[in-house]
């Protein structure tokens, strides 16, 4: 079975700090896929990021970069010079089962609500 | 691009009644799923399908039904509503390849706030 544990429910920072969100995943695949998904106070889901299981490069796109480490089982995300408009509920995602060919099972961590003050 | 709609945006219900919330999407998805979102429980797997006329359940099924006949269209029944179903869900499609989904990214419609009495 996986498992996905974002332990940070709430987080806030002042506008300008960096933030950086954490997430921590179980699974016994070997092959395997990450993503993280931003909700905003509108509610609809925005994918951020993939990631796959054989690709431990750290990825940079403008103000978000994202940690990829398999050795502590972690993808953590950092937003640098955070803003107001990055307030929002953040999820980490686990998909498996792709070895098998039946990567249907995405699980979602409980999501942590950043919250970015003026 | 309408992408995936989703259809009612609100609506509340008593206890044991039945309703239908639907869901189309326009991107010519083989893969659709049905979450439903509850505080500090993150998005839970209801149902999904990887074509028309093949559906399966997810985590989170009981007290759900789902059909698949068209591409198109991924409605979620509920047959006898419950307090328990409270919830605010989410249909989602993504591109698949054969029967190997979740790979890439899932399309979400901006979701529907049930409320059951």
């Amino acid at each position: 079975a996986q498992k996905v544990t974002q332990a940070q429910t709430e987080i806030s920072v002042v506008e300008k700090e960096d933030v950086t969100l954490d997430c921590v995943y179980e699974t016994r695949d070997t092959t395997y896929y990450l993503f993280w998904y931003k909700q905003p106070p509108s509610g609809e889901l925005v994918f951020l990021i993939r990631r796959n299981s054989f690709d431990e490069q750290n990825e940079i796109s403008g103000r978000y970069s994202w940690n990829f480490q398999k050795s502590t089982s972690s993808f953590n995300f950092t937003i640098t010079a955070s803003q107001v408009v990055d307030s929002a509920v953040y999820f980490c995602a686990l998909s498996t089962g792709v070895s098998s060919g039946s990567a249907r099972q995405l699980t979602f961590g409980s999501g942590t609500q950043l919250t970015v003050l003026p | 691009n309408a992408g995936v709609t989703q259809t009612p945006k609100f609506q509340v219900l008593k206890t044991g009644q039945s309703m239908t919330l639907q869901c189309a999407q326009d991107m010519n998805h083989e893969y659709m799923s049905w979450y439903r979102q509850d505080p500090g429980m993150g998005l839970r797997l209801i149902h999904y399908s990887v074509g028309a006329g093949i559906t399966d359940q997810g985590e989170v099924p009981n007290g759900y039904n789902v059909s698949r006949s068209t591409t198109e269209d991924f409605p979620l029944r509920l047959l006898s509503a419950a307090p328990s179903q409270t919830s605010v869900y989410f249909c989602a499609s993504s591109y698949s390849k054969g029967v190997v989904v979740n790979t890439g990214e899932l399309f979400f419609g901006e979701g529907s706030r049930l409320t059951v009495l």
